[in-house]
């Protein structure tokens, strides 16, 4: 079946303007989960949504960063006032979410990368 | 704060060679992921695993939850397999869905 699909693959964008970066994930996956990787970096953690609702938003870097799964299934993660430093590839994954301690193997997509200039 | 440390950074081998990457963490955990990175940005997820050891054709992972530590081994080694290999290890307790990655160790096999 289809894997998690992101769109668009790139980006490029002026200091200042807002953006969205959507994410389709695997059907039936009620995890999502977004990242951010900058260049030469492992990525690092976003946000992740169980269902329609924002479990947990701890790793948003500010308040211009804003994410939403309205129906459950397609996210859309919007930066607004982009800055050069937002720059990086923004990766989402899904998963089942069946609970357990060592948490459920992700399903990454392809990644946009984001250029502000 | 869970930590997650890989070495090499860099790894060169020639076709055919048998490579290890290895992977430690600081906080302890029951499951371990290992991921797959080609240039331009895709991850493919390689492994999970809690326990013991995972072969999947010629890639195989371990992993010593006492030590928190994990390998991954390639054998007979081929150019294609050359990309990024990120370990990535769940915070424990409830965020055990959080994933704090290592920086990932850019493996390049030449023929």
């Amino acid at each position: 079946g289809a894997g998690v699909s992101q769109t668009p693959s790139n980006k490029v964008t002026e200091k200042g303007k807002y953006v969205e970066l959507r994410c389709d994930p695997i059907s039936g996956h009620t995890a999502l989960y977004w990242y951010r990787q900058s260049l030469g970096q492992g990525p690092e953690f976003l946000i992740y949504f169980q269902g329609t609702g924002a479990a947990d938003d701890s790793g948003l870097p500010n308040d211009r960063f804003f994410a939403v799964r309205p129906e459950g299934s397609v996210s859309t993660l919007k930066i607004q006032r982009t800055e050069r430093g937002d720059s990086a590839v923004y990766l989402c994954a899904s998963s089942f979410n069946l609970g357990g301690r060592g948490g459920n193997e992700q399903f990454f997509g392809p990644g946009t990368r984001l250029t502000v200039l | 704060k869970n930590e997650v440390e890989q070495s090499p950074q860099n790894l060169t081998a020639q076709e055919g060679e048998f490579i290890t990457i290895n992977c430690s963490y600081s906080v302890g955990i029951s499951a371990l992921h290992w991921l797959q990175q080609h240039p331009g940005g895709g991850i493919v997820s390689l492994f999970m695993l809690s326990s013991g050891k995972k072969k999947h054709g010629r890639l195989i992972a371990t992993i010593n939850i006492q030590e928190k530590h994990s390998s991954l081994h390639i054998t007979a080694s081929h150019p294609r397999d050359s990309a990024v290999y990120i370990c990535a290890s769940p915070n424990s307790g409830g965020s055990n869905y959080k994933l704090t990655f290592g920086k990932g160790t850019l493996l390049t096999v030449n023929p």
